[in-house]
């Protein structure tokens, strides 16, 4: 298993860009997640999801968008691209429950460094 | 509203020896989780460890342990015989179990240096 990808691993932007970061899971893992690490700070969650379909506001959802058409893929849209969007994004996935008992240890991608100028 | 607090930005510990990182929490869900993950300055985060709110012993992984103390709210994780390897940014992180907990809420994190 790859475990969860992540494209691309670094990326520059313009004020006003728009770009998409691809998260992909090969785990069966019904939960992904959407991180965002600022500087010396712990990670905050933008979007998640529970489901193919399903998908729900986190702590800091202003300026990004995500879908869920797959079980596999999460991406995470921006659009009009801030300085305040510079930082590390870290998609995960889980599965709460396995065998009978709440476990939900998130597996976290590699990371994509963002940086908006 | 949960939350986790890290109070030490940074700790040393000589290798070999053992550390102790602490995290305190704050949630009023019955049934939680508890985890630590590990970032090292590469930026993956990887997961240590995981307690639940009604687990009846500690969690242990390895060189790894996690003191719970439920009482306390606190789930303090310990690394024995620290490796150089060690070094790196610690998270301590909640998630509750009730309606609308899918969220994962992660302290600020201690850098923990391990010195030869």
């Amino acid at each position: 298993n790859a475990g969860v990808t992540q494209t691309p691993k670094f990326r520059i932007l313009k004020i006003g860009q728009s770009m998409t970061l691809q998260c992909t899971q090969d785990m069966n893992h019904n939960y992904m997640y959407w991180y965002r690490q600022d500087p010396g700070m712990g990670l905050k969650l933008i979007y998640y999801s529970v489901g193919a379909g399903i998908t729900d506001k986190g702590e800091v959802p202003n300026g990004y968008n995500v879908s869920r058409s797959t079980t596999e893929d999460f991406p995470l849209r921006l659009e009009l691209a801030a300085p305040s969007q510079t930082s590390v994004y870290f998609c995960a996935s889980s599965r709460p429950y396995s065998g009978g008992r709440f476990t939900d240890t998130q597996y976290f991608g590699p990371g994509t460094r963002l940086t908006v100028l | 509203a949960q939350k986790i607090t890290q109070t030490q930005p940074g700790m040393f510990v000589q290798e070999k020896e053992a550390v102790t990182l602490d995290c305190t929490y704050d949630t009023s869900d019955p049934s939680y989780g508890l985890f630590w993950y590990k970032q090292p300055s590469s930026g993956e985060m990887i997961f240590l460890i995981y307690q639940g709110s009604y687990d009846q012993q500690n969690a242990t992984e390895g060189r790894y342990s996690l003191n719970f103390q439920k009482a306390r709210k606190s789930a303090n994780l310990v690394i024995s015989a620290s490796q150089l390897g060690d070094s790196a940014m610690y998270f301590c992180a909640m998630r509750g179990t009730q309606g609308g907990s899918e969220k994962l809420v992660f302290g600020k994190g201690t850098k923990l240096t391990v010195n030869p």
